[in-house]
């Protein structure tokens, strides 16, 4: 069956635009989360999804951040006023349900570029 | 604050030679531990998952051990090959809700 997948795979953008990264999971899986990863670096969490809530946003770095899962499938992440500093890739992955008996499977990721 | 470590950073081995990844983290109330493989430009692979009530998970030539006690876990790779070369990173889950921290990896070459 289909994996995690995300678009777009790469994405450029100038300082201070707002982009939206889309990331579709295995069908079924209930929980979703969201990773970004610097080079070079493990990936950091970001926010994890319950269904249609956002059950942990602790992740998100400061309010231009926001994530979105309005079916309990799909999830965008948005960034507004975007920074050099948001530069990263941007990692989704789901699990069948939430809780840690469930491996996650992750996506390919968008790398995000910020110029 | 709960931390990930993996050392080294790097590590090169010719083929055929087993070899063993280390993991620690700080917290030994962990949830479980997963290992990835990380090919460059790409997304995270599963390899193994162990739950805190384990010891252990094996996957054809690769075998993961989890000690909470001591805050460690180990991935034994046997008989390495060229196609083993990658970045593998360890994950703990330090809550019941899933999120895991991870460390920075260990990017692993096999040479031929």
């Amino acid at each position: 069956g289909a994996g995690v997948s995300q678009t777009p795979s790469n994405k450029v953008t100038e300082k201070g635009k707002y982009v939206e990264l889309r990331c579709d999971p295995i069908s079924g899986h209930t929980a979703l989360y969201w990773y970004r990863q610097s080079l070079g670096q493990g990936p950091e969490f970001l926010i994890y999804f319950q269904g249609t809530g956002a059950a942990d946003d602790s992740g998100l770095p400061n309010d231009r951040f926001f994530a979105v899962r309005p079916e309990g499938s799909v999830s965008t992440l948005k960034i507004q006023r975007t920074e050099r500093g948001d530069s990263a890739v941007y990692l989704c992955a789901s699990s069948l349900t939430g809780g840690p008996l469930y491996e996650q499977y992750f996506g390919p990721g968008t790398r995000l570029t910020v110029t | 604050k709960q931390e990930v470590t993996q050392i080294p950073a790097a590590l090169s081995v010719p083929e055929g030679e087993n070899l063993v990844l280390n993991c620690s983290f700080t917290d030994s109330a962990i949830y479980n531990l997963q290992w990835f493989r990380q090919d460059p430009g790409k997304g995270l692979t599963s390899l193994l998952l162990i739950q805190s009530s384990q010891r252990e998970q094996t996957s054809g030539r690769l075998n993961a051990s989890l000690d909470k006690s001591s805050g460690r876990s180990t991935l034994y790779i046997a008989a390495s090959q060229p196609g083993d070369s990658a970045t593998y990173l360890c994950a703990a889950s330090f809550t019941n809700a899933g999120k895991s921290t991870f460390g920075d990896g260990t990017t692993l070459t096999v040479k031929p």
